[in-house]
């Protein structure tokens, strides 16, 4: 399938390293956010949630970090593995009646076996 | 369970022509969302559909429309096409229709306009 991830920043990472991906958000009114991983001719794919009144969530191999006060998100993978390769993207909502996700720029992981 | 399906996976049509895009959902979820990925770009949002009623509209113009069906799936329209409407069309699920809820996004249609 076609790429996702033209022109987009990349990570390189060793397989067993951990990566990290960062993501910076804009509406201060968004309280929820959610990490995907988008694989070449697929949808994305969720990994992980959390909302704003935490800072910190972890899933299997994955922990996701909120500071509210910069407007960050970051993701965390432990122990890359190959099938970790892909384009992340993170998204941001807001109260406003509806569910609509802004996604942020994606990011491109290349796990290097 | 099956996920987000959507049809078809691909598309061709050429300008002025008229697309529709269909949706379902993961059982029990009454809530579908859709979105337009460009290459290289992440999802952008088009619409929000939750027990059959628009709850949610972006930024795009009203050759776009969508309904949303007794049985919750759903068909994205896209009149008078243009080439800028080349594009990965994605469907998304949720429970309800709240911003506190994962939504599940299918594999999407490439559409892609001659």
């Amino acid at each position: 399938g076609e790429s996702v991830g033209l022109h987009l920043p990349t990570l390189s990472v060793q397989e067993g390293d951990n990566s990290i991906i960062n993501c910076a958000y804009s509406n201060s009114a968004s309280d929820y956010f959610i990490w995907y991983k988008q694989e070449s001719g697929k949808g994305p794919q969720f990994i992980i949630d959390i909302r704003s009144n935490m800072d910190k969530r972890q899933g299997q191999r994955v922990t996701v970090l909120l500071n509210k006060t910069v407007k960050h998100l970051s993701l965390q993978i432990a122990a890359t593995q190959p099938g970790d390769s892909a384009v992340y993207f993170c998204a941001e909502s807001a109260s406003y009646g509806n569910n609509r996700l802004a996604f942020g720029k994606g990011n491109q992981v290349v796990v290097i076996p | 369970d099956a996920g987000v399906t959507q049809s078809p996976t691909h598309l061709i049509k050429t300008r002025g022509q008229q697309v529709t895009l269909r949706c379902s959902p993961i059982s029990g979820h009454k809530s579908v969302s859709w979105y337009q990925q460009v290459l290289g770009q992440g999802p952008q949002f088009i619409f929000q559909y939750y027990e059959k009623e628009e709850r949610g509209r972006g930024n795009f113009p009203d050759r776009f429309s969508a309904r949303q069906f007794p049985n919750y799936s759903s068909e994205l329209n896209v009149n008078a096409l243009l080439l800028g409407d080349s594009a990965l069309y994605l469907c998304a699920s949720s429970l309800g229709q709240n911003s506190n809820q994962p939504q599940h996004f299918g594999d999407g249609t490439r559409l892609s306009i001659l």
